[in-house]
Order: C-alpha cells, then sequence, then structure tokens
C-alpha cells in the first residue's frame, strides 16, 4: 500500500495569510507514460461530505476559489490556501489514486489564529 | 451531475453484519466511467477507503478488511451496496458512497453522499 503522510497535523494561520499544507507519498504517484500525478486534495467540514478541491496534483476543480493551489511532482505534494478566508477552516487530506487501496493522508486541522 | 444517497440502519449489534445501500441519481450505475466506492471515517479520524465496484461487479478492497467487506451493484435498483460482517466498536463511523470517475486509470472522486453514520453497540 501507498502511505500518504501530511504535515502538519495541525496549523493555525491569520486571515488574509498563506496556509501551506504538506503531504508525502511512499513511492512514486507520478505515471511517466502520461506525466500525471494520480494526487487529490479534499476539504472536509463536520457535518458534510469531502469536496474534492485538486485533482491530478495541480488541477483546481471547478467552482473551487483560485486561492487554492497544488504543486509537486512523485511523491512530495502542497496544498496553498493564498489568502485563508473564514469559510476555509476544515480538515484537510491528501489521497492517491494511483494504485488500490487509495489511500489518505492522516489529515491536516485548518484554524483561524 | 450524479447524486449519491446513502440508507441503512444506524445501529448495529457487535459480531453482526453492517448494510449499507447507496442509490444514485442523474447517472445510470452501469456506467462504464465509475467505479462505486466506499470511504469510513471513525470519531476523531481520518478517512478510510473501504473498496470499490464495477458495473460488472468486479471489486477491488482495502486489504485491511478484505475478509469482512462485500459490495455489490444492483442496475435494476440503480444502487449498490455495502456489506461488513462481524462489526466491532472499531467499525463504527460515518460512511460515504462516491462515485468514482476513471479517468485516465485512475479513479477520481467527484461526487459524495451525504454520510451516515453506524454506530456499533449492543
Amino acid at each position: 500500500d501507498i502511505v500518504m503522510t501530511q504535515s502538519p497535523d495541525f496549523l493555525a494561520v491569520s486571515l488574509g495569510e498563506r496556509a501551506t499544507i504538506s503531504c508525502k507519498s511512499s513511492q512514486s504517484v507520478l505515471y511517466s507514460s502520461n506525466n500525471k500525478n494520480y494526487l487529490a486534495w479534499y476539504q472536509h467540514k463536520p457535518g458534510q461530505p469531502p469536496k474534492l478541491l485538486i485533482y491530478w496534483a495541480s488541477t483546481r476543480e471547478s467552482g473551487v476559489p483560485d486561492r487554492f493551489s497544488g504543486s509537486g511532482s512523485g511523491t512530495d505534494f502542497t496544498l496553498t490556501i493564498s489568502s485563508l478566508q473564514p469559510e476555509d477552516v476544515a480538515d484537510y487530506y491528501c489521497q492517491q489514486y494511483d494504485s488500490a487501496p487509495y489511500t489518505f493522508g492522516q489529515g491536516t486541522k485548518l484554524e483561524i489564529k | 451531475q450524479v447524486q449519491l444517497q446513502e440508507s441503512g440502519p444506524g445501529l448495529v449489534k457487535p459480531s453482526q453484519t453492517l448494510s449499507l445501500t447507496c442509490t444514485v441519481s442523474g447517472g445510470s450505475i452501469s456506467s462504464e466511467s465509475y467505479y462505486w466506492t466506499w470511504v469510513r471515517q471513525p470519531a476523531g479520524k481520518g478517512l478510510e477507503w473501504i473498496g470499490q465496484v464495477y458495473t460488472t461487479g468486479r471489486t477491488n478492497y482495502n486489504p485491511s478488511l478484505t475478509s469482512r467487506v462485500t459490495m455489490s451493484v444492483d442496475a435494476s435498483r440503480n444502487h449498490f451496496s455495502l456489506e461488513l460482517t462481524s462489526v466491532t466498536a472499531a467499525d463504527t463511523a460515518v460512511y460515504y458512497c462516491a462515485g468514482g470517475l476513471i479517468v485516465f486509470g485512475g479513479v477520481i472522486f467527484y461526487n459524495w453522499g451525504q454520510g451516515t453514520l453506524v454506530t456499533v453497540s449492543s
């Protein structure tokens, strides 16, 4: 199984400031045949289902604000929120969909400082 | 836009079988574009992929659960199901169904049900 490790577990950022979450996979999720990273980011708020934010490591899902961006390749990935808004308070998960079981990171809880 | 809704008992006794159904609307369970998926989240913990089922009945399960899990598709009712046997308190969780769109061989979870809490308790 591919193990996904996020850091930090908990992050407090001031409104308007940048939030950065890291995700590392135990093996590469980059397919050389198509140069795509099989890595997604989800936002999860209490009482709601997870919401897809980013796929292919850097492609923003339709309707997701452009303050959310994803980067990285191979085994190291980053989710960045450029200017934190109150509605961004949530848990964030990375997930690899390269090979089953499609494992998630342990999650990062993001709060307002 | 595919929509999903979980249904099933909210309380299951230890050692019994947890059974959930996910009804799909706005799309066909027979679509070759989706893997129909179950994910769970125990209270205070992270997301765990349980497994997936394809329209043909082909399945992939999490190795940690494979001995207890069965997933199936019912095209006549446009739904898919999860059965988890011999449950314990550790299986208490919010269970989500999701539509995993197959893209370039990967499965991306665009669409999710609202989730249903299943508690294992006597």
